[in-house]
């Protein structure tokens, strides 16, 4: 099955720094790749994704990129600020009999100091 | 504001009692997910289910954990006899071919 790697597992950065977590995942058959944010005692929630005809997509401050032949995907964060602070997970999904099933990464702590 | 709906949002309970999570998808999705997370550790993966049916449960302790999709309004999650080693937030997630995944706000379990 899919494995996805995810570093690193936490993150310090001072507010207006940029943030950049990777991902590596196993199957070449992956073809979706969302991030998701958990911020404390929330539930995980969509902030990005990209799927594998793209190499690079951007909304606002933060960015994903793609690179399908080295089977990685990064998160992007510019001009952090303190409510960037909570855990993100990245994940891939491949498509087969079993689905869309997707597989987390295992989550990077970000902590923006003002 | 379609939602993922989970019940209880809290539950204490005794080792070795019994403990159903229940799980409302989003109306129209048909894949859903069950994962456990740990002090804020990653998102383990107990579950799916596609159109209801079960598609891997590899990551589920078979002897005490079990999954069903009753009808598709509604999925739980079962442990018998729970365990201290079972305390955790179980999330649940819906989502389709063409929409990511929704999480619900999860259900905490605590087992003393």
């Amino acid at each position: 099955g899919e494995n996805v790697e995810q570093h690193p597992s936490t993150l310090s950065v001072q507010e207006g720094d940029s943030a950049v977590i990777k991902c590596t995942y196993s199957d070449s058959a992956s073809n979706y790749f969302p991030w998701y944010k958990q911020e404390l005692g929330k539930r995980p929630q969509l902030i990005i994704d990209i799927r594998s005809n793209v190499g690079e997509k951007k909304d606002q401050r933060i960015a994903v990129t793609l690179n399908k032949t080295a089977k990685h995907f990064s998160l992007h964060i510019t001009e952090t600020q303190p409510e960037d602070s909570a855990v993100y997970f990245c994940a891939a999904a491949a498509p087969g009999v079993a689905g869309n099933m997707l597989t987390f990464g295992g989550g990077t702590r970000l902590m923006v100091k003002p | 504001d379609a939602r993922v709906t989970q019940t209880p949002r809290h539950k204490v309970t005794e080792m070795g009692q019994e403990v159903t999570m229940r799980c409302q998808p989003i109306l129209g999705h048909n894949t859903v997910f069950w994962y456990r997370q740990t002090m804020m550790q990653g998102l383990e993966l107990l579950a799916y289910f596609r159109n209801r049916a079960p598609l891997d449960d590899s990551g589920m302790p078979k002897d005490r954990f079990s999954a069903e999709m009753p009808d598709a309004t509604l999925a739980t999650l079962k442990i018998q006899p729970s365990e201290p080693r079972d305390s955790a937030v179980y999330f649940c997630a819906s989502g389709s071919q063409v929409t990511e995944a929704f999480f619900g706000q999860g259900t905490r379990l605590t087992v003393v």
